[in-house]
């Protein structure tokens, strides 16, 4: 597609209940990226993947997240027994192979998540 | 491992008044650097990027930032502020061989008073 397309743009949840946030990459982008929007908090890291190669999970934090890419192509991340501290946005990242275009990152606009 | 340091979660400057957004970076390996701008209600878009072609790298809307390695410093700048600058600025870091992470910073929030 034209961009980096998330859904929902806006979520509100009970405390307790999972979610799934759904991110498509920009076609052809091999790197795709999750990162979380909080008040004050900058742009936390949550979860890297590249191609076929296992993904970067040192940001998740914790076992409640979880993410996965299917196809290398569009990728669902979820969050179980939502917590209040949970909420935030969160932003998803593409970025194509090598060049200039590496670690360049093209961003959604992001899924607000509230936490009731 | 990678960071920055964005030093001043807010800084004011008036229209026309020189615009100075600091950076400082760690990292174990060659660095790339990135600043990225968020518009108020909209995505995070790229401002410019060091790459290691250049030292001083020229970005959109008149913005540039120096890598000065000695001080591990990434400053944002720009001679003339404009109103339409007001937006918050994130600086990042990632290694600079193949694919890496990106490393944010906290960001700085630019307020511009006419």
């Amino acid at each position: 597609g034209a961009g980096v397309s998330q859904s929902p743009s806006n979520k509100v949840t009970e405390k307790g209940k999972d979610v799934e946030l759904r991110c498509d990459p920009i076609s052809g982008h091999t790197a795709l990226y999750w990162y979380r929007q909080s008040l004050g908090q900058g742009l936390e890291f949550l979860i890297y993947f590249q191609g076929n190669s296992a993904p970067d999970k040192s940001g998740l934090p914790s076992d409640r997240f979880s993410a996965e890419r299917t196809g290398g192509s569009v990728s669902t991340l979820t969050i179980q027994r939502t917590q209040q501290e949970d909420s935030a946005v969160y932003l998803c990242a593409s970025s194509s192979s090598g060049g200039a275009g590496a670690n360049v990152l093209t961003f959604g606009a992001g899924s607000r998540l509230t936490v009731l | 491992a990678q960071s920055v340091t964005q030093l001043g979660s807010h800084v004011s400057v008036s229209e026309g008044a020189l615009v100075l957004l600091r950076c400082n970076y760690s990292s174990s390996v060659p660095p790339y650097l990135f600043w990225y701008v968020q518009y108020p209600n909209q995505g995070l878009q790229l401002l410019l990027k060091y790459t290691s072609a250049a030292t001083l790298v020229k970005g959109i809307n008149g913005f540039e930032a120096e890598f000065k390695k000695s001080e591990t410093s990434f400053h944002l700048t720009k001679p003339s502020a404009h109103m339409s600058d007001a937006a918050e600025y994130f600086c990042a870091v990632s290694g600079n061989t193949g694919f890496q992470k990106l490393v944010f910073g906290t960001g700085t929030r630019l307020l511009v008073s006419p």
